[in-house]
């Protein structure tokens, strides 16, 4: 079965600081990962996803995330930290089979400190 | 486009209570779902559809009912309302099916009471 685990509940950093949000996953068949982001009160939004093409992968307001098979991680980085980053962000696996669907990590929220 | 539309915003019920959650979509996808959104437990899905007439049970589908007559509207019903089905609930839709790399795209969530 694919899972994904996000370690942690919440992450904060200081305006301008390094972003790193932890995932790892489960799956016995390569998988497609995913970052979705979350801000209060609205529903979720595709930051980036890995498909088997290019291992790092950029997405939008600067983040990224590389794709680790060695290490089954798809951490989600950012270099510098900025006051509207602070939301909940979600990991996300699917894969190629044909009853696959998208399976969430339980979330992490990022604060960031002024 | 509209995108991913749902309604009501904000629900609060009785126990043993019916209602509706609507969705709906304007992009012609084919694959649309339902997810529930409860603190520290992340999204889970409860049931999904890969076209009209076509539907399947998700990850916690016990209390939910579902159908998909066109491609467009995909309505969530809750037939007997229990406090445990208190949640933020997302509908999302993407164009491929099942294995798809498409993006996902999502409702603004409605937020349901039940007291």
């Amino acid at each position: 079965a694919q899972s994904v685990t996000q370690l942690g509940s919440h992450v904060s950093v200081s305006e301008g600081a390094l972003v790193l949000l932890r995932c790892n996953y489960s799956s016995s068949v390569p998988p497609y990962l995913f970052w979705y982001v979350q801000y209060p009160n609205q529903g979720l939004q595709l930051l980036l996803k890995y498909t088997s093409a290019a291992t790092l992968v950029k997405g939008i307001n600067g983040f990224e995330a590389e794709f680790k098979k060695s290490e089954t991680s798809f951490h989600l980085t950012k270099p510098s930290a900025h006051m509207s980053d602070a939301a909940e962000y979600f990991c996300a696996v699917s894969y190629t089979g044909a009853n696959s669907k998208l399976t969430f990590g339980k979330g992490i929220t990022l604060s960031v400190r002024p | 486009n509209a995108g991913v539309t749902q309604t009501p915003k904000f629900q609060v019920l009785k126990t043993g209570q019916s209602m509706t959650l609507q969705c709906a979509q304007d992009m012609n996808h084919e694959y649309m779902s339902w997810y529930r959104q409860d603190p520290g437990m992340g999204l889970r899905l409860i049931h999904y559809s890969v076209g009209a007439g076509i539907t399947d049970q998700g990850e916690v589908p016990n209390g939910y009912n579902v159908s998909r007559s066109t491609t467009e509207d995909f309505p969530l019903r809750l037939l007997s309302a229990a406090p445990s089905q208190t949640s933020v609930y997302f509908c999302a839709s993407r164009r491929g099916l099942a294995g798809s790399t498409d993006t996902q795209y999502f409702g603004p969530g409605t937020r349901l009471t039940v007291l």
